[in-house]
């Protein structure tokens, strides 16, 4: 599974757009980018996921880059209730088997 | 839908014994997959089970093992227990376990273990 790296920690304003970026320059072409958060103290929750396009739903947008070595996940109004630790994750999935390998992630503080 | 849920939310154990975590998956939901989380490590896969059947195992020692029933509920134990084993244990079901077939994995809350 290719690796991803991801800044640390990153602050937003409440109301602004946060875009989180990850770079997975040895990503593989059967390999899908995910997204989950960790609220404090919860199980991860899924966010979006994508292969090559861009993709939208009703929690944020992924901008996936054409060489496919990096993406960036968008919360278009970021909210209090959005900080948590994102992970951006490269998946392989077979017919037979599945899992995540998560990274450190990234911690977005969403401030007043 | 209920969601996953998982069971006991909190636990704590003493150094050399053992625990048996359980996983109710999301009705219909056939894939279990478990992953330890601690603050040093972050969240590590342990194993997954489809149909009964472990499919795929992370870089656990033997000490951690599990099982799935017929129902899809699934239970995982560790065995003389170390200190270094006191984490948040989550469990994760899917349709199919498989992204070729448009399945996604959603998370419990946890159980967090503590060992002493």
């Amino acid at each position: 599974d290719a690796k991803t790296t991801q800044p640390p920690s990153m602050d937003c304003a409440e109301g602004r757009a946060a875009n989180l970026p990850c770079n997975h320059s040895t990503i593989s072409g059967n390999e899908y980018v995910y997204w989950y958060r960790q609220i404090h103290s919860q199980g991860p929750q899924y966010i979006i996921h994508g292969l090559k396009n861009n993709e939208t739903n009703e929690m944020a947008s992924l901008i996936i880059t054409e060489d496919r070595k990096s993406s960036t996940l968008i919360l278009p109004h970021a909210t209090l209730r959005d900080t948590a630790v994102y992970y951006c994750i490269v998946r392989v999935s077979t017919v037979n088997t599945d899992k995540l390998i998560f990274g450190t992630g990234t911690r977005l503080q969403v401030f007043p | 839908k209920a969601g996953v849920t998982q069971t006991p939310r909190y636990l704590i154990k003493t150094r050399g014994q053992q625990v048996t975590l359980s996983c109710s998956p999301i009705s219909g939901h056939r894939s279990v997959s478990w992953y330890q989380q601690t603050p040093g490590q972050g969240l590590q896969f342990l194993f997954e089970y489809f149909s009964e059947t472990q499919r795929n195992k992370g870089n656990f020692p033997g000490r951690f093992s599990g099982r799935q029933f017929s129902n899809s509920r699934s239970e995982m134990n560790v065995s003389t227990l170390e200190l270094g084993d006191s984490a948040l244990y989550l469990c994760a079901s899917s349709l199919t376990g498989s992204l070729l077939l448009g399945s996604e994995q959603y998370f419990g809350p946890g159980t967090r273990l503590t060992v002493t």
